[in-house]
């Protein structure tokens, strides 16, 4: 049972937007930052999204985040065959004093 | 540029002791703004962070493993090590490594992991 719960699966179609959830609580998502990791399959996390809105350099501005209370999303635009990955959220959370991931999901381009 | 490698024995005794080193290259490991972290991902799970250390040698640890886990470093190589004592079946991942920036918490670049297996 992960600290941060995203939904196991979402999906789209090429072209369509699609976002993916993490929701948490007042310790973790309430107060610090969110951070999202795109995993491709067979390969290492990848740093998608940091401080809940920046991508770094290389990332396509197709991606994007957002905050709001205990809750945060992640926004993909123009969706492509190679988004095909795992997703996966992460915080720090000041109860646990350690750093927290989502339990992940995977989003598959029909 | 940045890269990390892990490097290990891939299979380790249930009860035994689970020992990885990170090398890392491209950059130097003596940063006064990055930690440098161990995460290891279960089969079929998410992440889970296992701790980090600055270059001076201070660390943090998840509190669900601080027990058996020990994380140390050596500037002079490059290399930072994870140790993982008393491990049994639930210990078995792929351990990766990565540069932490633990102000904003978050890792990048991941080392490509390695799957250490605990099993007799």
């Amino acid at each position: 049972q992960s600290v941060l719960t995203q939904p196991p699966s979402a999906s789209g179609t090429p072209g369509q937007r699609v976002t993916i959830s993490c929701s948490g609580s007042s310790s973790n998502i309430g107060i610090n930052v969110v951070n999202w990791y795109q995993q491709l399959p067979g390969t290492a996390p990848k740093l998608l999204i940091h401080t809940n809105n920046l991508r770094p350099s290389g990332v396509p501005d197709r991606f994007s985040g957002s905050k709001s209370g205990t809750s945060a999303s992640l926004a993909i635009s123009g969706l492509q065959s190679e988004d095909e990955a795992h997703y996966y959220c992460a915080a720090w959370d000041n109860n646990l004093n350690g750093a927290v991931f989502g339990g992940g999901t995977q989003l598959t381009v029909l | 540029q940045l890269q990390l490698r892990e490097s290990g024995p891939g299979l380790v005794k249930p009860s035994g002791t689970l020992s990885l080193t990170c090398t890392v290259s491209g950059d130097s490991i003596n940063s006064s703004i990055y930690y440098w972290g161990w995460i290891r991902q279960p089969p079929g799970r998410g992440p889970e962070w296992i701790g980090s250390i600055f270059y001076l040698g201070s660390t943090h640890y998840n509190p669900s493993l601080r027990s058996r886990v020990t994380i140390s470093i050596d500037t002079s190589k490059s290399q930072f090590s994870l140790k993982v004592t008393s491990v049994t079946a639930a210990d078995t991942a792929v351990y990766y490594c990565a540069r932490h920036r633990s102000s904003w918490n978050w890792f990048d670049p991941w080392g490509q992991g390695t799957l250490v297996t605990v099993s007799s």
